[in-house]
């Protein structure tokens, strides 16, 4: 059962546009939501996060929206850098106080010069 | 802020033998750290939670006794690979949880090869 589904396996956009990542999950549950980027053979790194209570979060060129009723979230970036190029985690979890995280299958982004 | 270290980042071993990966937070405390595996291609799988001074926590369909755990000071959390096969053979990665928000920072990841 996967709770946080990332749809797009890969992603290919050009450099200075936008890239829009895409996540979805099921349990409602779910109140507190993180983006992570990974390079091959790395662990992942934390982005961005966002709090239900929210429905959108910005840092800098990474901005992240939550549509609770569409149980959606989706992450922009702007502009897109030949760096950012790597795999890109949704994550959830459910609770105050909770630990665990549940993470989608990821998307490869490729930011084309 | 929130570093955290694993070592080593790739090993080799016999089959048979046992291997152990460190995970340390470097600037921090961590009361709770998280084992991952990760299989070519597919997303980061919960092994366990591991809680400073108490047992594990294991994921369902994980083995406690090939997988040990131990989490013995704030800063230090060890897996141990026991009686490893080359089906074990994966890309582990640890994190460490900072503060009260549920933001897991992770280290570099140990490939292990079982030959």
């Amino acid at each position: 059962d996967q709770q946080v589904k990332q749809n797009s396996p890969s992603l290919s956009v050009q450099e200075g546009r936008i890239s829009i990542l895409n996540c979805d999950y099921t349990n409602s549950m779910f109140d507190y939501f993180l983006w992570y980027k990974k390079y091959p053979a790395e662990g992942p790194t934390f982005l961005i996060s966002i709090s239900s209570i929210k429905d959108k979060n910005e840092d800098g060129r990474f901005t992240v929206f939550l549509n609770k009723s569409a149980k959606h979230l989706s992450l922009h970036i702007v502009p897109s850098q030949p760096g950012d190029s790597a795999v890109y985690f949704c994550a959830a979890s459910a609770g105050q106080g909770a630990q665990k995280l549940v993470f989608g299958q990821g998307t490869r982004l490729t930011i084309n010069p | 802020g929130a570093v955290v270290s694993q070592h080593p980042s790739w090993v080799i071993c016999k089959s048979g033998t046992s291997v152990k990966i460190e995970c340390r937070s470097l600037d921090f405390q961590a009361t709770t750290m998280f084992w991952y595996r990760q299989f070519p291609k597919k997303s980061l799988m919960l092994m366990a939670t591991s809680n400073e001074g108490s047992k594990a926590t294991y994921e369902q369909g994980v083995e406690k006794d090939k997988f040990l755990i131990n989490h013995a000071s704030l800063t230090l959390s060890t897996l141990t690979v026991t009686s490893a096969h080359p089906e074990d053979s994966s890309f582990y990665i640890c994190s460490a949880r900072l503060g009260t928000k549920n933001i897991q920072y992770f280290g570099a990841g140990t490939r292990l090869s079982v030959l």
